[in-house]
């Protein structure tokens, strides 16, 4: 298994551009989450899917737009790209029951992205 | 607001010795609580998990102790070699009603020879 894998893995934008982050996991989890780490904030979540069809806001959703049409996609759409996004992406999935409960999120290895 | 505070000073300790951090949260009641592991250019990788009822769980050197009266929970690193030089997380949730999980900032640990 690939486990959770994202791309690219490094992007620049010119203030303005639009881009969309890749996710794709092969474990057939139904939770998958973006998140953003910045220096001295920690991981921000973004946005969440509980499932195919199914997304939701987390703290930090404005600028940004999801889809999850299958169970292993869910691609992170950056609308017009601002010097504010500058920032290390991460996608992570999960199974609900795993653990017991405690949703063990499984991340990809990230992507850094600098807008000018 | 829900708040987790992590140690954001970096932790030095001598080889041989156990490493302790610190995970602090406020105007929150998780249901669990989870530790992760971050290497410099990867992604956090989970280490270990305990629940709100639980007092301490271990696994081979690690244990980690939840206490939900001071809201504090302790992640200690027994014989601590350089290779458990990394960042460390904690993470609450699922706050309630969804599956979201709050992330601390971390603390970056390294261990000397």
């Amino acid at each position: 298994n690939a486990g959770v894998t994202q791309t690219p893995k490094f992007q620049v934008l010119k203030t303005g551009q639009s881009m969309t982050l890749q996710c794709a996991q092969d474990m057939n989890h139904e939770y998958m989450s973006w998140y953003r780490q910045d220096p001295g904030m920690g991981l921000r979540l973004i946005h969440y899917s509980v499932g195919a069809g199914i997304t939701d806001q987390g703290e930090v959703p404005n600028g940004y737009n999801v889809s999850r049409s299958t169970t292993e996609d869910f691609p992170l759409r950056l609308l017009s790209a601002a010097p504010s996004q500058t920032s290390v992406y991460f996608c992570a999935s999960s199974k609900p029951g795993l653990a017991g409960g405690g949703n063990i999120q499984y991340f990809g290895a990230g992507t850094r992205l600098s807008v000018l | 607001s829900q708040k987790i505070e992590q140690n954001s000073e970096a932790l030095n300790i001598q080889e041989g010795k156990t490493a302790t951090l610190t995970c602090n949260y406020t105007n929150y009641s998780p249901a669990y609580l989870q530790w992760y592991r971050q290497d410099p250019g990867r992604g956090p990788v989970f280490l270990l998990l305990i629940r709100e009822n639980e007092k301490e769980k271990r696994k081979e050197r690690l244990k980690v102790t939840f206490d939900t009266t001071l809201k504090q929970s302790l992640f200690h690193i027994t014989a601590s070699q350089p290779a458990d030089s990394a960042t460390y997380l904690c993470a609450l949730g699922p706050t309630s009603g969804t599956y979201k999980y709050i992330f601390g900032t971390g603390t970056r640990l390294k261990v000397l020879a």
